[in-house]
């Protein structure tokens, strides 16, 4: 089992929708990251969160610490948004990557 | 704004050759970072440096090694090439003191092995 599951893979909206992707961790963290990558490869932080939420225009981060899970929302989504999103947990000094979850927007 | 520079986006090299990546930050950052990235595996650290000099293996560092001569630069290379190791690579660094963990990447380069 990986340390840092997402889900759902791969993700197909339409504009407009609300989108949420999840990402469970079986380790202790002191903080967990949502990235974005776009095709072409390059990646940008999205948030940093150690606890609560956090919000960024249409974005909203939440973690809970409890049950070891934390959430990437997009609201009112757009064609945009279509892209890689990655979970990325830190413990310790190492930081170890989920998969990605491949999001699709179609107009 | 962080810039990490990638030297090339594109790479295609031969069985056996000796390849170099480099990357570049303009932030004076102490922490650098090269990790590969394939479908299914997510990314996965081959080496980071935290100082000119120095440097620790990460996860896969088997069949690389780097260089840094300058804090600005960090070279990935492969002394003899491989089809395994056809991969897309990604530079990142970050600042050692005030480390909010915020990671700052390069745009990749993908680098195919014949």
């Amino acid at each position: 089992k990986n340390e840092v599951e997402q889900s759902p893979q791969n993700l197909t909206a339409q504009e407009g929708e609300f989108i949420t992707i999840n990402c469970s961790y079986s380790v202790g963290i002191s903080a967990l990251h949502w990235l974005q990558q776009h095709p072409g490869g390059g990646i940008v932080s999205l948030f940093m969160l150690s606890s609560g939420k956090k919000k960024h225009g249409r974005l909203i981060a939440t973690i809970n610490i409890q049950e070891k899970h934390s959430s990437l929302h997009i609201t009112a989504s757009h064609p945009r948004d279509s892209a890689v999103y990655i979970c990325a947990v830190k413990s310790g000094s190492r930081l170890t990557f989920g998969e990605g979850t491949q999001l699709t927007v179609n107009p | 704004d962080v810039k990490v520079t990638q030297s090339s986006r594109y790479l295609v090299k031969r069985t056996g050759e000796k390849v170099f990546l480099e990357c570049v930050q303009d932030m004076d950052h102490e922490n650098m970072f090269w990790y590969r990235q394939d479908p299914g595996l997510g990314l996965r650290l081959i080496y980071f440096s935290y100082d000119v000099k120095m440097k620790e293996k990460g996860d896969i560092p088997e069949g690389y090694s780097v260089s840094r001569e300058k804090k600005e630069r960090f070279s990935l290379i492969l002394e003899s090439a491989s089809t395994n190791q056809t991969s897309m690579y990604l530079c990142a660094s970050n600042p050692l003191w005030g480390n909010t963990g915020e990671l700052f990447f390069g745009e990749g380069s993908r680098l195919t092995v014949l």
